[in-house]
């Protein structure tokens, strides 16, 4: 299992600044993921941030907008650049516990960063 | 492309039985992934097929079948702390999950 710290839980910000959501895992790991849930809706994935290297971005999502930090296994940050109100969601990071491709495969969330932008 | 339906919304009564449908199409399929999520908190893993057949654990049961791309999550005893909304996800390449739009579950007394 994986226990994941992630803050802010919830901030309101003006539009045109930027955020920076922290998530630390308590076991070090390969990847990192980081998704956005507007309200009702499904969990979309932003990127996987990856030890050493650039992000992978989904499509729809670029790394102006949404940089991401991987300073070690154990932890990485998403800014929100430029934030307009359309921004305002739900930001989740997780991190996957892969026991092959028989075995179980787990995610683990950290509790979400709430943003509203005013 | 890679796309998931599932129904956005069902309705049962407590102690009843209900499935929620998850229909994919996606490009490196691993497995077919479950989760709960209640309002204000984080989805949590409910079970996870890797392969085809049916996978229980306590009151709830998944299951897949690769061949026709489709599994379903089967809920029994139904119980008023299970009005939340439930979430498939394909497991692909690189270890992502891309998830399902959501099935609102209401459980009524």
């Amino acid at each position: 299992s994986a226990v994941i710290s992630q803050k802010p839980s919830r901030d309101i910000c003006q539009r045109g600044t930027s955020l920076t959501i922290q998530c630390q895992v308590d076991s070090q790991v390969t990847m990192m993921f980081w998704y956005r849930q507007q309200p009702g809706q499904s969990l979309t994935l932003i990127a996987t941030a990856n030890q050493g290297s650039e992000a992978t971005y989904e499509s729809g999502f670029v790394i102006d907008k949404f940089p991401i930090s991987r300073p070690n296994l154990t932890f990485s940050t998403l800014t929100v650049s430029n934030m307009s109100p359309e921004d305002s969601s739900i930001y989740l990071c997780s991190v996957v516990s892969w026991q092959g491709e028989e075995g179980n495969t787990e995610a683990f969330f950290g509790q979400g960063t709430r943003l509203t932008v005013v | 492309g890679q796309s998931l339906e599932q129904p956005s919304e069902v309705t049962a009564v407590e102690g009843a039985i209900v499935q929620i449908n998850c229909t994919y199409q996606t490009s490196g399929f691993y497995g077919l992934s479950w989760y709960q999520q209640h309002d204000g908190g984080a989805p949590t893993f409910l079970s996870y097929n890797g392969l085809d057949g049916l996978e229980e654990t306590g009151r709830f049961s998944s299951f897949l079948s690769r061949s026709d791309s489709y599994g379903y999550l089967l809920l029994q005893e139904l119980q008023m702390k299970d009005s939340a909304s439930y979430f498939c996800a394909v497991l692909n390449q690189g270890g992502k999950l891309i998830f399902g739009q959501g099935t609102e579950l209401s459980v009524k007394p």
